[in-house]
Parts: structure tokens; sequence; C-alpha cells
């Protein structure tokens, strides 16, 4: 198994600013990946990171609103730019051990 | 195109009984299976995987059954507890180790 630890866990944050998540896995993966869940849906995928090379975008999300750093096989972040209303969400990042995906456990971003 | 249903979307059932939670899915070449658990504004806690060769796994009070024939998975807990209430998510991994996710069950058991 693996033990994805996120932070922040939750925080409030105003219009037009930036938020970076950050994401630690406890051994090396290859793919970490990014999620969003607006209130009340499932799991959108917004993005897979790969160490050393750019992270691939889902249709609809685009790397000038969702940056994503994959410095290593056990770290990454995402930021969330320029926030909106519309951008209060869980965020979720993702990782796979031995074929099981495993998750951080979320932030819950609200934008005001 | 993969597609994941769940229902029913609500359940809410007293304390100690029996329960079954349904998943289905439209392409039968998946590569596995996830049953996960979510409390509200958290992350998603892994229950069962069930590999595509596997018919069911256990845990607990947790089985978990795969039907890829018929693309259906079942969640059974038995002896239901409060402290299960929580939305459960199924997910089925597709041949191109994409999760495709249900909307997931929102399970209230009453004391």
């Amino acid at each position: 198994s693996a033990v994805i630890s996120q932070k922040p866990s939750r925080d409030i944050c105003q219009r037009g600013t930036s938020l970076t998540i950050q994401c630690q896995v406890d051994s090396q993966v290859t793919m970490m990946f990014w999620y969003r869940q607006q209130p009340g849906q499932s799991l959108t995928l917004i993005a897979t990171a790969n160490q050393g090379s750019e992270a691939t975008y889902e249709s609809g999300f685009v790397i000038d609103k969702f940056p994503i750093s994959r410095p290593n096989l056990t770290f990454s972040t995402l930021t969330v730019s320029n926030m909106s209303p519309e951008d209060s969400s869980i965020y979720l990042c993702s990782a796979f051990s031995n074929t099981e995906a495993f998750f951080g456990q979320g932030t819950r971003l609200t934008v005001v | 195109k993969q597609e994941v249903t769940q229902i029913p979307a609500a359940l809410s059932v007293p304390e100690g009984e029996n329960l079954v939670l349904n998943c289905s899915f439209t392409d039968s070449a998946i590569y596995n299976l996830q049953w996960f658990r979510q409390d509200p504004g958290k992350g998603l806690t892994s229950l069962l995987l069930i590999q595509s060769s596997q018919r069911e796994q256990t845990s607990g009070r947790l089985n978990a059954s795969l039907d890829k024939s018929s693309g259906r998975s079942t969640l059974y807990i038995a002896a239901s507890q409060p402290g299960d209430s929580a939305t459960y998510l199924c997910a089925a991994r597709d041949s191109n180790y994409q999760l495709i996710w249900g909307a997931g069950t929102k399970l209230i058991i009453k004391p």
C-alpha cells in the first residue's frame, strides 16, 4: 500500500489569488494524478503528472490555470491560479501502488 | 466508452442490517475494479480491489464481488454500524489505466 500526505487539508482564499497544494507519497511512484470533486459530484481527473516531463491535462483543464510540478518520484504540487468562486471544490491527489489506487486526504478549497 | 453507474444514489437503513451497493459498467474489458469510501469533505479510502481475474474480495464485514460478463460489481456490508455512514464510490480501471468513476452511493446508517 501507499500513504499519501496532502496539505493543506482546507483553505479559504480570496478570489484572484493562487493556492498551491502539496502531495507527498511514502514510496516512489511513476504517475501521480490530480482530481477535482465539485460539491455533490464524483471525481473529475484534472491531469496526470509524470516525473521529468510536463503534465498531461484532461479536456477542459489548462496548464495556465492548474500548473503542476513533479520534481521527483515521491512529490507533486498542484496550483489553482487566479481563483474564482467556481474553483471551490475538493482537490485530491492519487497514485497507484501495485495496481491499487490510493488517495491523499483531500484539500477543501473555498473561494470567497 | 466506459461508463460506470451506481445504484442507489442514496440509501438509509437501520443499524444492524446487511446491505448491498451496486456498481455496473458498460465495457467488460476492465483491468480491475476498486471500491472506496469517502467521508464528507475528506479524501478517499480504498476498501477493496478486485482484479479482472478475481470473483470476489473480502475485508472484515465487507465483501465485494465482480461479474465481468454481466458488467456488475456489488459491495456487501454485513451488520451495518453508524460508523459505516459515508459515500461509497466504485471505479473501474480501463485498459488505458484510467479510473472511470461512478457517482457514488450515499449511505446513512440510523442508530
